[in-house]
């Protein structure tokens, strides 16, 4: 079957840096998406990546490695309105988006 | 503002009455989506519209019905719901659908079936 593994929460402290990882196993691959969801709101796009590799915006980056099924997303100098969950969703062959479950993330200050 | 609306932002039915969810894209999109969000599940893909044809139907109950009368508006109807269907609604559209352009979403529809 297809599966997106995500952690569920995760807590950082305003300023700092988080990583939120994303592991797949699909069948097939036409790209992987992150979006953020604060509560009680839409989803909104934060990026796309379908090549290997890094894809920087301000403070937000996603990075790709198709070989191992992996991607995470990196905010840097987190700001409290940064707490939000955010999805991972990779587009399959038959370009269906298979969602995970979304982490989670508090920051403290 | 994404550019989706849905109505209404939150909705109470018992389990024998009929209603109905509405969605409106304003961004000139030809792919609309129905999606169900229950707590800390992924997103569940209910319907796919591309250019005013379903595309997907993902073995959605027969309690749930979609409409999509024209590229920018899309219904769901809903009739004799269980509680388990008690869930966030949400709607999403996008350029294309078989291309990877990003989906924009509505703020959804909270529905409590009692």
């Amino acid at each position: 079957g297809q599966n997106i593994d995500q952690p569920t929460e995760m807590t950082a402290t305003e300023g700092a840096i988080v990583q939120i990882n994303c592991t797949y196993q699909t069948s097939g691959f036409n790209g992987l998406f992150w979006y953020q969801q604060h509560a009680g709101e839409a989803p909104t796009f934060l990026s796309y990546n379908v090549l290997d590799g890094l894809e920087e915006k301000g403070r937000f980056s996603s990075f790709l490695s198709r070989s191992k099924g992996y991607s995470y997303l990196l905010l840097k100098e987190l700001q409290m309105k940064d707490s939000a969950s955010y999805l991972c969703a990779v587009r399959d062959s038959n370009y269906q988006l298979i969602w995970g479950a979304g982490t989670k993330l508090i920051i403290k200050p | 503002e994404t550019g989706v609306t849905q109505t209404p932002r939150h909705l109470v039915m018992g389990m024998t009455n009929k209603k109905s969810l509405k969605c409106e894209q304003h961004l000139g999109h030809n792919a609309m989506y129905w999606y169900k969000q229950s707590a800390k599940k992924p997103l569940e893909l209910m319907f796919v519209y591309n250019f005013k044809e379903q595309t997907e139907n993902n073995s959605v109950p027969s309690r749930f019905s979609p409409e999509c009368p024209n590229s920018s508006h899309l219904f769901l109807h809903l009739h004799t719901l269980q509680p388990e269907d008690s869930a966030l609604y949400l709607c999403a559209s996008s350029q294309e659908m078989d291309i990877s352009y990003e989906q924009y979403f509505g703020p959804g529809t909270r529905l409590t079936v009692t």
